[in-house]
């Protein structure tokens, strides 16, 4: 099955500057890409997601890029706020399944 | 809000009871599913539904079971079997294939006293 590894852990940087987290994938026949954003003791909100005909997809400050060949797809943010603090998921999954398999998260937190 | 309801927000269970957690939505979704969150874990799923009165075992099942008898509903059943239920449930929904993304419930702690 399908098997995400995400990096880092855990992420602290000051406000303004930028933050990318990364994520690898296993399964080559994985297509669809989404991130979630989880704030303490809230549910995941789907922030952004691209497709594997895509190499780049931006919105606003957030942006994703994506590798297929190296199968591994990462989350830029731009101009930090303190309100981007939360956890991040990564996730990867078939156009043609059901199912997402998730990364174990990036806690990251935007100092003032 | 958001269209998934999960219920309650907190669970107390004794030690070898069985606990049923709610999953209800009103989004016209096709597909549901129930993953398990611990610190550190990420998301691991526990079962998905494609279908009304069909379901598929996740990566973590043993433990638990669920329901589909209606569209707009998903029962998880922790049972007495599952060794390590203390967790944060989360519940989502999707159209159908994965490409749509998810809506997530916003959780049930379960805390076995």
């Amino acid at each position: 099955g399908e098997n995400v590894e995400q990096h880092p852990s855990t992420l602290s940087v000051q406000e303004g500057d930028s933050a990318v987290i990364k994520c690898t994938y296993s399964d080559s026949a994985s297509n669809y890409f989404p991130w979630y954003k989880q704030e303490l003791g809230k549910r995941p909100q789907l922030i952004i997601d691209i497709r594997s005909n895509v190499g780049e997809k931006k919105d606003q400050r957030i942006a994703v890029t994506l590798n297929k060949t190296a199968k591994h797809f990462s989350l830029h943010i731009t101009e930090t706020q303190p309100e981007d603090s939360a956890v991040y998921f990564c996730a990867a999954g078939r156009g043609s399944n059901y199912k997402l398999t998730f990364g174990k998260g990036t806690l990251l937190t935007v100092n003032p | 809000d958001g269209g998934i309801t999960q219920s309650p927000k907190y669970l107390f269970r004794k030690e070898g009871q069985n606990v049923t957690l709610s999953c209800e939505q009103n989004l016209n979704h096709d597909a549901m599913y129930w993953y398990r969150q611990d610190p550190g874990q990420g998301l691991r799923l526990i079962y998905y539904s494609q279908i009304v009165n069909d379901f598929q075992k996740g990566d973590i099942a043993e433990g638990y079971s669920v329901s589909r008898e209606k569209k707009e509903s998903f029962p998880l059943t922790v049972t007495s079997a599952q060794k390590n239920p203390t967790a944060f449930y989360l519940c989502a929904s999707s159209f159908g294939r994965v490409n749509y993304g998810y809506t997530f419930g916003s959780g049930t702690r379960l805390t076995v006293v």
